[in-house]
């Protein structure tokens, strides 16, 4: 297992349009974050899953996003009707407790 | 509200000096760990060192170094011997409220010159 895997790179996507990125965590570990970071900025949390389960949601995440990790496995970000404000780099991370946090080489969004 | 604050947005360094990036945070938590992130130009995030709060032992890895200063909150990073790969942004981010959250400081942009 070579790390945390996120799938695109790069998305370009006009506004209104649906997006959906993917990541891979290393497989022994249970938990799954999702982060946002914009340009100049740390890493702003948005949502965490234990297994399956989703088990907090950031006030970021809007109606217009969702989360998900159908088998405890891979998880997928969704972002419906795209905005201008949403482009920054979506960032995963995958741990098996609080010691050890490793992050993917996030998606980056840019809405045109 | 639990805060990370880097008060130091960029800094420079010659190579083979040292350096210190500084950082401070608030928790009303006991037990936690601290951790410092680097983020190269346009590439992943990657750990750094992390500190467990009950240990009084300050973490060391190689090169990279922290005081850990519990009742003042402070966990500073310290980098010996800088070399042009530690050019990247640094940050320092720790779990809010016991959760499973990590929350940033803005970061410290450090430069290694030649």
């Amino acid at each position: 297992d070579t790390g945390v895997s996120q799938d695109p790179r790069h998305k370009i996507t006009k506004r209104g349009q649906n997006v959906t990125f993917r990541c891979d965590p290393i497989s022994e570990h249970n938990r799954l974050y999702w982060y946002r970071q914009t340009l100049g900025q740390g890493p702003e949390f948005l949502t965490y899953f234990q297994n399956e389960a989703q088990l907090e949601k950031s006030r970021l995440l809007s109606d217009r996003f969702s989360a998900e990790r159908p088998k405890g496995s891979f998880s997928t970000l969704e972002i419906q009707r795209t905005e201008q404000g949403d482009s920054a780099m979506y960032l995963c991370a995958s741990s098996l407790n609080q010691g050890g946090y490793t992050f993917g080489s996030g998606t980056r969004l840019t809405v045109v | 509200a639990q805060t990370v604050t880097q008060s130091q947005p960029e800094m420079s360094v010659q190579e083979a000096e040292t350096v210190t990036l500084s950082c401070t945070y608030d928790t009303s938590e006991n037990n936690y760990y601290l951790f410092w992130y680097k983020q190269p130009p346009s590439r992943q995030m990657i750990l750094v060192i992390r500190q467990e709060a009950y240990k009084q032992q300050n973490a060391t890895e190689n090169r990279f170094s922290v005081n850990f200063q519990k009742a003042a909150k402070s966990f500073s990073l310290k980098i010996s011997d800088s070399q042009l790969g530690d050019t990247a942004m640094y940050f320092c981010a720790f779990p809010q409220g016991g959760s499973e959250k990590l929350v940033f400081g803005k970061g410290t942009k450090l430069t290694v010159n030649p």
